[in-house]
């Protein structure tokens, strides 16, 4: 069964930086295009961004809210993604998600259980 | 900017066959969006039930299924069921770099 778990989340405050994992298992980790979504308290899903399988170049993309200030990166022989996020603003408060992308299609597949990120002084 | 549609709110009667879409603020969805679909109870993670338009994620029952109706792409459920009583996203491929748009989500009830 795949499954991707998320660590790292907690309370930081703003201006802060803050480092999530997500140890992705029973998956071919090194083909996927893997993203991290969010959600705010009370709200809707939002995409953060993705990070495509080395064999694609390895390229990131990012929503305009967290571009400049989040990093997606990757450690294939981990099997593990990373979201480095600085300069945190309260409104990155949420739970964020790793999620895969159907192998060599459209939409996002795998899910994980998401890490709570709270940005409060 | 873009700006992907869904209603709000919806209802079902149980058994009954609920209709909910997901548009563009300017334009039409096609297949060349990718439209997929997810389903989330409050609390837990997002389920995917359907991608690329009209497929069904592993171990979807038949009752989900997507489609393009008119110019916007649709999840139809049949036979609803009150488990069913979920928030429901889509999502929409954009521009070159494939970015990933949410809809803001139809929360379904069943009564």
């Amino acid at each position: 069964e795949v499954q991707l778990v998320e660590s790292g989340g907690g309370l930081v405050k703003p201006g802060g930086s803050l480092r999530l994992s997500c140890a992705v298992s029973e998956f071919t980790f090194s083909d996927a295009w893997v993203n991290w979504v969010r959600q705010a308290p009370g709200r809707g899903l939002e995409w953060v961004g993705r990070i495509k399988s080395k064999s694609n170049g390895g390229t990131t993309d990012y929503a305009a809210p967290v571009r400049g200030r989040f990093i997606i990166s990757r450690d294939d022989s981990k099997n593990t993604l990373y979201l480095q996020m600085g300069n945190l603003r309260t409104e990155d408060t949420a739970i964020y998600y790793c999620t895969t992308e159907v192998l060599y299609n459209y939409g996002l597949e795998y899910w994980g259980h998401g890490t709570l990120v709270t940005v409060s002084s | 900017q873009t700006v992907v549609t869904q209603e709000p709110s919806f209802s079902v009667s149980p058994g009954g066959t609920v209709t909910l879409t997901c548009g563009l603020n300017s334009g039409s969805v096609s297949t060349s969006y990718y439209p997929s679909w997810y389903q989330q109870t409050p609390g837990q993670a997002p389920r995917t039930l359907i991608y690329n338009t009209n497929t069904r994620s592993s171990g979807v029952p038949d009752r989900f299924s997507g489609s393009i109706l008119g110019n916007k792409a649709a999840l139809t459920i049949t036979g609803a069921q009150a488990d069913d009583e979920s928030d429901y996203y889509c999502i929409l491929y954009v521009g070159s770099g494939a970015h990933v748009v949410f809809g803001g989500g139809t929360r379904l009830t069943v009564l």
